[in-house]
């Protein structure tokens, strides 16, 4: 199994533009969870699914932030418009059961 | 809403010496998960505790949850400059919904 592909690995963007980033969970896997990690703030959830359905998106931190997960094998996460204080490393992690997998995450600066 | 607590937020040892992070709770945890991130990684999964007073090993990481549940500990026995990362413990909470609530890990230096 390959385990989670995120892309990009990086992301350089200037603050107004959208940014999308997207996931690959690992297949059977029927948790999906979008993570953003910092220095301040270290791991936070965003917004996880349960078999393709939101359950939970009150990380979500406004609303210039949304996630899709359209079938059980892709989940996008987007920003709209971006702002510098959104950089950060944004992971994604796929779980059955038991502990997560994270993917190697996307690095996103907003300059 | 829980927090979990880990400390110390920093450890420096020379390699060779021993290392324990502790993850604590005010409220009772309903299982305890850790990982470790290396520098510039991502978690990587190590373990999972579920019962009290339960100890696992994993070569030279001992695994502990406490008796009543709000802590656990990880214990590091003759670090090696490879255990350098930060460590995280993480819990799924009362409600065990599948959302894991991680601490604010560990970060280990060894020096060689």
């Amino acid at each position: 199994d390959a385990g989670v592909i995120q892309s990009p690995r990086h992301e350089v963007t200037e603050m107004g533009q959208e940014v999308t980033l997207r996931c690959k969970p690992i297949s059977g896997h029927d948790y999906l969870f979008w993570y953003r990690q910092t220095m301040m703030r270290g791991l936070e959830l965003l917004i996880y699914f349960n078999n393709n359905v939101p359950i939970d998106d009150s990380g979500m931190p406004e609303d210039r932030f949304s996630a899709k997960m359209p079938n059980a094998s892709f989940s996008t996460l987007k920003i709209q418009p971006s702002e510098p204080r959104d950089s950060a490393v944004y992971f994604c992690a796929s779980s059955y059961f038991s502990g997560y997998t994270f993917g190697s995450g996307t690095r996103l600066t907003v300059v | 809403g829980q927090q979990v607590m880990q400390i110390p937020q920093y450890q420096h040892v020379q390699e060779g010496e021993d290392f324990t992070t502790y993850c604590n709770s005010s409220t009772t945890l309903s299982n305890i998960q850790w990982y470790k991130q290396r520098p510039g990684g991502h978690p990587v999964f190590l373990i999972q505790l579920v019962k009290s007073g339960e100890v696992k090993k994993q070569k030279r990481l001992t695994f502990q949850f406490g008796e009543a549940k709000k802590n656990s500990s990880l214990h590091i026995t003759a670090t090696q400059t490879t255990d350098v990362g930060t460590y995280f413990c993480a819990d799924h909470g009362s409600s065990n919904t599948g959302k894991l609530i991680f601490g604010q890990g560990t970060t280990l230096q060894v020096k060689p």
